[in-house]
């Protein structure tokens, strides 16, 4: 089955850039999507189709994609960005998410 | 305002069935794909089983192939989960998801989630 692979944690100080990797095979042949979820709080979608953002998901947040790994990029870390965040591809009939990746903010 | 609205939750023992539901409101939901998520306590997203904007296509985890079946109602902006033979690795916050598309795209929005409780 299909496995993609995040960083268990990450740790950035306010205002400092964060990136938050997600790996798998082929993933650069697929689209790969970004989840924030805040501790109580159901997941809300930051990125999609590798670099797209939602409506409302500020010019902070960007993705990229190379090779096989996908990376979420987040500029001018702010408090409230401190979450977990998890990647998701789409593999033949089936969704996968990564193991998710807490972003502790300084 | 997309609202999705779990319900049917709760304690079950093991090889017992339960039905959730989901009460869809905001958009036009014969328009997309819809899916169920579900998250272990302390654990990560897994994802549990998609439906077609149609309901020509279902799709499920292997985890829960077999035992699990998505249905919707157009009609009544309802999706199900009819979940049989659960395990207390079933026990899991069940969030029904709106697809950003007809079929598998990003999901673009989530309900609060439901508890299932599996235990004897």
């Amino acid at each position: 089955s299909y496995v993609l692979t995040q960083p268990l944690s990450v740790s950035v100080s306010p205002g400092q850039t964060a990136s938050i990797t997600c790996s798998g095979d082929k993933l650069g042949q697929k689209f790969a999507s970004w989840y924030q979820q805040k501790p109580g709080q159901s997941p809300v979608l930051v990125i999609f189709r590798d670099n797209s953002r939602p409506s409302g998901i500020p010019e902070r947040f960007s993705g990229s994609t190379s090779g096989n790994t996908a990376t979420l990029t987040i500029s001018g870390i702010q408090p409230m960005d401190e979450a977990d965040y998890y990647c998701q591809a789409r593999d033949s009939l089936t969704v996968v998410f990564g193991g998710g990746t807490k972003l502790t903010v300084l | 305002e997309v609202q999705l609205v779990e319900s049917g939750g709760g304690l079950v023992q093991p090889g017992r069935s339960l039905r959730l539901s989901c009460a869809a409101s905001g958009f036009n939901f014969d328009d997309y794909a819809m899916h169920w998520v579900r998250q272990a306590p302390g654990k990560g997203l897994e994802w549990v089983s998609g439906i077609s904007w149609d309901s020509g296509t279902t799709v499920y985890a292997d985890s829960v192939k077999g035992r699990f079946t998505i249905s919707r109602d157009n009609t009544n902006y309802s999706l199900y989960l009819q979940m049989n033979s659960l395990t207390t690795e079933d026990t899991a916050l069940y969030y029904c998801v709106k697809d950003r598309t007809d079929w598998i795209g990003p999901f673009e929005s989530w309900g609060q989630g439901i508890l299932v409780t599996v235990s004897s």
